[in-house]
């Protein structure tokens, strides 16, 4: 079944670029929309944003202006930058498979995220 | 943004309870409404997408209704296992937004 492993820093300074990747393994990450979702220490949680795999995006706009979400679909990975980080960003950041069910009468989609890598503790600090 | 609120923030119940949790929205959702569980230190898992579908292999005792404003969570026998955090998720609209958690713990 398919299975993700985040990865990064887990340490970053502040003002820098927090960047990291998710692996999928026994699926393809080109086959569905992969989401992020961040819990700060003791708290709760916050999605980030998607991709689709059209490659089109949408994010959080709370933090819309510093981060972006991208695929490697030659590494099978999905991809999470998010720059000028404060310690407000320190958090676990996990990802996740968007799985998409159609709804017969309107043709839009009930979206959830069903399978979910462990996460990956980022401190932010000098 | 559609802001989620769940009540209660924390409850205490023994096993075979029957226990719910309340979720409401800031504006009509449609029944685009999903339920996670999280266990202290591990990621959440998936357990039920609009409002009240469960997911495949998903134990019966979880089920979930409402639609609009106003959403449960079921779990109509408490487990062991079942101890933890649930957090409802909107996808109605952006951004996708979480309640704040109801933390289920023992008696």
């Amino acid at each position: 079944q398919v299975q993700l492993q985040e990865s990064g820093p887990g340490l970053v300074k502040p003002s820098e670029t927090l960047s990291l990747t998710c692996t999928v393994s026994g699926g393809s990450v080109s086959s569905h929309y992969w989401s992020w979702v961040r819990q700060p220490p003791g708290k709760g949680l916050e999605w980030i944003g998607y991709i689709q795999y059209s490659g089109a995006t949408n994010y959080n706009p709370s933090l819309k202006s510093r981060v972006t979400i991208s695929v490697d679909a030659s590494k099978n990975q999905v991809l999470l930058k998010l720059n000028s980080v404060t310690a407000a960003d320190t958090a676990v950041y996990y990802c996740a498979r968007v799985g998409r069910v159609r709804r017969i009468r309107s043709g839009d989609y009930y979206n959830y995220m069903d399978v979910w890598g462990k996460g990956t503790t980022v401190t932010v600090s000098s | 943004a559609v802001q989620m609120t769940q009540s209660p923030s924390s409850l205490s119940a023994s096993v075979g309870d029957r226990v719910t949790i309340t979720c409401r929205a800031s504006q009509a959702i449609r029944d685009d409404l999903g339920w996670y569980q999280q266990k202290p230190g591990k990621a959440p898992e998936f357990l039920i997408y609009a409002a009240s579908t469960l997911q495949t292999g998903g134990p019966s005792r979880f089920s979930g209704s409402g639609s609009g404003t106003d959403f449960t969570l079921t779990i109509s026998s408490l487990q062991p296992e079942d101890f933890a955090t649930y957090y409802c998720l909107q996808d109605y609209d952006y951004p996708w937004t979480f309640g704040q958690g109801t933390k289920v713990d023992i008696k």
